[in-house]
């Protein structure tokens, strides 16, 4: 168990362009996550997942972004049309079962537009 | 809805010196507690956790917190801390229903030799 992969780690792309994240989560786990952190803040939930379906997400999810997990295993994270505003760490995180269950993070995807 | 506030963004502390990172809450529901820390260029990784019983809780590392429901407080706490310890410190509320965690904006702890 290698734990919670994302890639890349770093991304720079320009204001406008669309970025992809991808997200591997603990292999048993069922449950995945997404979150963005900026400097000097805690991370904001994005969304969840649990098996394949997509059960929650925060207002803060526009409709640039989408996020999938196809077969219950990773995830990807895509942001359309970005904007400066959207340079933040993206982290994903995963669990098993449970209802107070612990979160498992990655090390996250540093985005940067320019 | 639940909020979580750390009211201290950075706190210095010597090296062997006790340490306590402030952490309150709001919630109009029950709700469960945590506490990660992240080290630089890392992910975040649970320190412990409060769901239920005794409200002092031990964790990963010599930490410790006290949930305290009349006063909407999970203060952690360690008792002599090491140069390892410096991170960024974030709690965490989760209420009863749902599976959307808030954390609060961190503290920074930097420990001083």
């Amino acid at each position: 168990d290698t734990g919670v992969s994302q890639d890349p780690r770093h991304k720079i792309t320009k204001r406008g362009q669309n970025v992809t994240f991808r997200c591997d989560p603990i292999s048993e786990h069922n449950r995945l996550y997404w979150y963005r952190q900026t400097l000097g803040q805690g991370p904001e939930f994005l969304t969840y997942f649990q098996n394949e379906a997509q059960l929650e997400k925060s207002r803060l999810l526009s409709d640039r972004f989408s996020a999938e997990r196809p077969k219950g295993s990773f995830s990807t994270l895509e942001i359309q049309r970005t904007e400066q505003g959207d340079s933040a760490m993206y982290l994903c995180a995963s669990s098993f079962g449970g209802a107070v269950n612990e979160q498992y993070f990655g090390p996250g995807t540093r985005l940067t537009v320019t | 809805a639940q909020s979580v506030t750390q009211l201290d963004s950075q706190v210095p502390v010597f090296e062997e010196a006790p340490v306590e990172l402030r952490c309150n809450y709001s919630s109009s529901v029950s709700v469960y507690l945590f506490w990660y820390v992240q080290y630089p260029n890392q992910g975040l990784q649970l320190l412990l956790k409060y769901l239920s019983g005794s409200t002092l809780v031990k964790g990963i590392n010599g930490f410790e917190a006290e949930f305290n429901k009349s006063q909407t407080s999970f203060h952690l706490r360690k008792p002599s801390v090491h140069i390892s310890d410096t991170a960024e410190y974030f709690c965490a509320v989760r209420g009863n229903y749902g599976q959307n965690f808030v954390f609060g904006p961190g503290t920074r702890l930097s420990v001083l030799p």
